[in-house]
C-alpha cells in the first residue's frame, strides 16, 4: 500500500464552523506533513510530525490546529476560517529519515479543496 | 532561506524533448526532487538528485550540478499526457521540502 488516503475530498465551511480534515498512511512511514495549495502556486509547508510530535510549524495561525493521534493518521483541525485560507490542503508523509539527512521523497494524498464562505 | 527558480511555462510538441531547469538558492543543500502534477491532482515524485550528474527514470532524467546550483528535467518522447505542472524542491536536511513556483508543460499534437 503506498497510498496516502485523505478526506474529505471537497469541504465548503462557513467562518464560523468548526471541521477537520483527515489523512491516513499505512506505509510505516513516521513523518506526516500539511502542505497547503492554492491555485497555480507551489505546495507550501505548513506542520511537520515525525514520530508523532510536531517537528516544525511554519508560523500557521492558531485557526489550523494539526494533531498527530498515531503513526497513522494526521488530523488538521480548523476552526474560525477566512475566505483566503480557502486552498487546496495536503497531506504527505515520508520516511523518517532522522536528524542530518533528507526526506527527499514525499507521497501525497489527493487533497482537500477547500472553500470558506 | 531558500530559493528555487524554474520557467512558468514550456510549449513542446508530441514526441520531442523537453528540458525544464531550476536554479536553486539554498542553505545546508542536500538534494533536488521533481514532481508532477496534473490539474485537481496531487504532487507526484518523479526523482531526486543528491550527487552531481544524470538520474535516468525511464522516459524522465534529472540532473544535477551542486557546483552551478542548478538542475533540469529532462522529458523524452513527449505524451499529451505530460502536460502538467512540475515542480523542483529542495531538501534542505530535515523535514523542510521547499517547492519552485512550478512549470506548466503544455504538449501539443
Amino acid at each position: 500500500d503506498t497510498e496516502v488516503t485523505q478526506t474529505p475530498k471537497h469541504l465548503v465551511m462557513g467562518m464560523t464552523n468548526k471541521k477537520s480534515l483527515k489523512c491516513e498512511q499505512h506505509m510505516g512511514h513516521r513523518a506526516m506533513y500539511w502542505y497547503k495549495q492554492k491555485a497555480k502556486k507551489p505546495p507550501e509547508l505548513m506542520f511537520v510530525y515525525s514520530y508523532e510530535k510536531l517537528s516544525i510549524n511554519e508560523s500557521v495561525p492558531s485557526r489550523f490546529s494539526p494533531e498527530c493521534p498515531n503513526s497513522s493518521l494526521l488530523n488538521l483541525h480548523l476552526h474560525a476560517l477566512q475566505p483566503e485560507d480557502s486552498a487546496l490542503y495536503l497531506c504527505a508523509s515520508s520516511q523518517d529519515a532522522g536528524q542530518g539527512a533528507t526526506n527527499e521523497k514525499l507521497f501525497f494524498g489527493s487533497g482537500t479543496q477547500l472553500s470558506v464562505l | 532561506g531558500q530559493s528555487l527558480e524554474q520557467p512558468s511555462e514550456v510549449t513542446a510538441v508530441e514526441g520531442a524533448i523537453v528540458q525544464i531547469n531550476c536554479t536553486y538558492q539554498t542553505s545546508g543543500f542536500y538534494g533536488l526532487s521533481w514532481y508532477q502534477q496534473h490539474d485537481g491532482g496531487a504532487p507526484t515524485f518523479l526523482s531526486y538528485n543528491a550527487l552531481d550528474g544524470l538520474e535516468e527514470t525511464g522516459r524522465f532524467s534529472s540532473f544535477l550540478s551542486r557546483s552551478d546550483s542548478y538542475g533540469y528535467l529532462l522529458l523524452q518522447e513527449l505524451q499529451m499526457k505530460d502536460s502538467a505542472s512540475y515542480f523542483c524542491a529542495s531538501s534542505s536536511g530535515g523535514f523542510k521540502t521547499i517547492f519552485g513556483a512550478g512549470t506548466r508543460l503544455f504538449v501539443k499534437a
